[in-house]
């Protein structure tokens, strides 16, 4: 019984297109957040919910929506895709902002065309 | 800006022995800092964590050191085993702060 799950694993499109990539998690958890691993390895915040309310919002382009329905979904939705996009998308979740120990999914493979 | 620097890609250590992992960061503000584990096709896992009021925490087999003077952490697995074979990610958080900034990851191979 998968923790984070993403959906869907890999995802290759045109560029252009609009996306979504789905998290769900059944821990429990009050927090979720979406992390990028680029080209270069690093893992990059990109947005984190609380209760569905929005406490990080990086520097990311506003072609990048999160949508939180409910605390257990975390969803990312990206329009009009571009090559640099290309990335590896995590999901994460944590009991609370102030808890670190994050849990996460095992990622989205994102490759633009 | 890479405030949080894992400079050796990989280190390969026989099984039984220590594996040392390091990692430098740049920013003074940093209070809290984490080690998480990862591998192939899966996220991230947590694995030890350790503030900046301390200068050591212990979990079985991993050890993590810090050296706030010297904005230093390390992480030692003693005896490491091939189940440790993975990238470690350090990561940092700034008081005030509920964002994790990470490092860029370390592959460990542990040879049996």
């Amino acid at each position: 019984d998968t923790a984070v799950s993403q959906t869907p694993k890999y995802l290759v499109t045109q560029m252009g297109n609009d996306k979504s990539i789905k998290c769900e998690q059944n821990l429990g958890h009050d927090t979720m957040y979406w992390y990028k691993q680029d080209s270069k390895k690093f893992l990059k915040i990109m947005f984190s919910y609380n209760n569905k309310e929005l406490i990080i919002n990086e520097t990311v382009p506003n072609r990048f929506s999160p949508k939180s329905p409910d605390k257990a979904h975390l969803n990312l939705h990206i329009n009009s895709l571009e090559l640099g996009d290309s990335a590896v998308y995590f999901c994460a979740s944590s009991h609370s902002a102030a808890d670190y120990g994050y849990t996460f999914g095992s990622g989205t493979r994102l490759t633009v065309v | 800006d890479q405030q949080v620097k894992q400079n050796s890609p990989s280190l390969s250590v026989q099984e039984g022995r220590i594996s040392i992992l390091n990692c430098d960061y740049t920013n003074s503000m940093f209070d809290y800092f984490l080690w998480y584990k990862k591998y192939p096709a899966e996220g991230p896992t947590f694995l030890i964590s350790i503030s900046s009021i301390k200068d050591k925490n212990e979990d079985g087999r991993f050890t993590v050191f810090l050296n706030k003077s010297a904005k230093h952490l390390s992480l030692h697995i003693v005896p490491s085993q091939p189940g440790d074979s993975a990238v470690y990610f350090c990561a940092a958080k700034q008081g005030g702060s509920e964002k994790l900034v990470f490092g860029k990851g370390m592959k460990l191979t542990v040879n049996p």
